[in-house]
């Protein structure tokens, strides 16, 4: 099946841990975003990348941090310096080449700090 | 100011009701736009494209106005399947991000 996969579907976590979201996508795009979606809002751009090895901080950037060592994974590290972290984290794709400039959302990690 | 905005609803219409919703956007340099459904607690799927000529999908009618700077959406003859959150999307020149409406709510009702 080709698309986007993240894990785990829910997440809890104690405040101050640091916890790691995954993101895989076997879709061959060369650009992935994180975003969050908090209740009667918006997606809020986290961070994205265009190319393995490099990001870019989006508009929401603190508290997290990012790496792309493969093109198929662009994990997301949400730290203890994120002061409200309980929301819903949504991983997308887009092929930078293609005929359409749209992106591909994967089904998203629900995550509560307690 | 938001890069876009959206009336949130909801909108509650009977089956088979003809619906609209209007998107604004802030910027004037923004290239592309679409329109994405997002089901309850899941994640916004692609409705369609919305280009300068305005486009058709069967029930779904887009519309762009850049004099004005809104996007719009048809719906008609409405199905209990049409229930969702839509939300209107825009990109700048350079497609890096993609700004979202918080969206607007549609409840059909049988």
């Amino acid at each position: 099946d080709g698309g986007i996969t993240q894990s785990p579907k829910y997440l809890f976590r104690k405040e101050g841990q640091n916890v790691t979201l995954s993101c895989e996508q076997n879709l061959n795009h060369d650009a992935m975003y994180w975003y969050r979606q908090d209740p009667g809002q918006g997606l809020r751009l986290i961070y994205y990348s265009q190319i393995v090895n490099d990001f870019q901080k989006g508009d929401i950037a603190e508290g997290y941090s990012v790496s792309r060592e493969k093109k198929e994974s662009f994990p997301l590290t949400v730290t203890s310096a994120q002061k409200n972290p309980t929301a819903f984290y949504l991983c997308a794709s887009r092929d930078l080449g293609g005929a359409s400039d749209t992106q591909y959302f994967g089904p998203g990690t629900r995550l509560t700090v307690l | 100011r938001k890069e876009v905005e959206q009336d949130p609803g909801p909108f509650n219409v009977p089956e088979g009701a003809t619906v609209a919703f209007n998107c604004t956007y802030s910027n004037s340099a923004s290239q592309s736009f679409f329109w994405y459904r997002q089901d309850c607690r899941k994640e916004p799927k692609l409705l369609m494209s919305v280009y300068s000529s305005g486009n058709e999908d069967g029930r779904f009618t887009a519309q762009l106005n850049r004099a004005s700077q809104y996007i719009s959406l048809l719906i008609r003859d409405s199905k209990l399947s049409d229930s969702a959150t839509y939300l209107c999307v825009v990109t700048l020149y350079n497609f890096n991000k993609f700004y979202f409406g918080s969206g607007t709510k549609l409840n059909v009702k049988p």
